[in-house]
């Protein structure tokens, strides 16, 4: 079936400064990857998501491009605010192709001033 | 904005109680799924629901799990006799169709913890 590997965190940074925080998938054909991140006390939410192979997803600043050849859906943003401090899931259908996710482990982002 | 909203927020049980989680999704979704997370391991599948039926369910969904609709509006996940192991983040979500691209909106989650 799918899986996902993603970056472990703990993630600190100072304001502005760049962000990549890696995923990697194996995957039976080429299913949608999705990002969610969940903010202190919230639930989880659709950041980004890319339905084909080097499709670029961004939103809010951050980007991910669906990358077949290293099988990687990594995210990126180039300059980082205190309100980015979350939680960041990396996540793909289970096999199937029907909306039920595999998540990644998660990665805390702690963005200082 | 619409939002799946879930309640409680917290729930503190007796281990053998049961417990019922709640849940309001999204009004015109069909499709809707459980999911848990357990303190510092990854979110994983539970169970989906359409149609006034499960469509899949994962290994984790034993007898001990139930879902139900009981009306047009709520979306339950009940525990029948709770094991510490069973203390967890659940997500409820909710999406509009079953396709992979489609996006699954998410509730802010209920902690449940056993004792």
């Amino acid at each position: 079936g799918n899986s996902v590997t993603q970056m472990e965190g703990p993630v600190t940074l100072s304001e502005e400064a760049f962000l990549t925080i890696n995923c990697t998938y194996t995957a039976t054909g080429y299913p949608s990857l999705f990002w969610y991140v969940q903010y202190p006390g919230e639930g989880l939410q659709l950041l980004l998501k890319a339905t084909k192979a080097d499709d670029k997803g961004s939103n809010k600043g951050f980007e991910a491009t669906y990358r077949k050849e290293t099988t990687s859906f990594h995210l990126e943003k180039g300059s980082v605010q205190v309100s980015d401090s979350a939680v960041y899931f990396c996540a793909l259908p289970i096999s199937g192709g029907y909306n039920k996710l595999i998540f990644g482990a998660g990665t805390r982002l702690a963005v200082h001033p | 904005e619409p939002e799946v909203t879930q309640t409680p927020s917290h729930q503190v049980t007796q281990m053998g109680q049961e417990v019922i989680l709640r849940c309001v999704p999204i009004s015109n979704h069909l499709y809707f799924y459980w999911y848990r997370q357990i303190l510092g391991q990854k979110v994983e599948f539970l169970v989906s629901f359409y149609n006034n039926e499960i469509s899949e369910k994962s290994e984790i969904f034993d007898d001990q799990f139930s879902v139900e609709r009981p009306d047009g509006s709520n979306f339950t996940l009940k525990i029948r006799s709770t094991k510490l192991e069973d203390s967890a983040m659940y997500f409820c979500a909710s999406s509009s169709r079953r396709d992979a691209n489609t996006e699954a909106f998410f509730g802010q989650g209920t902690r449940l913890t056993v004792v």
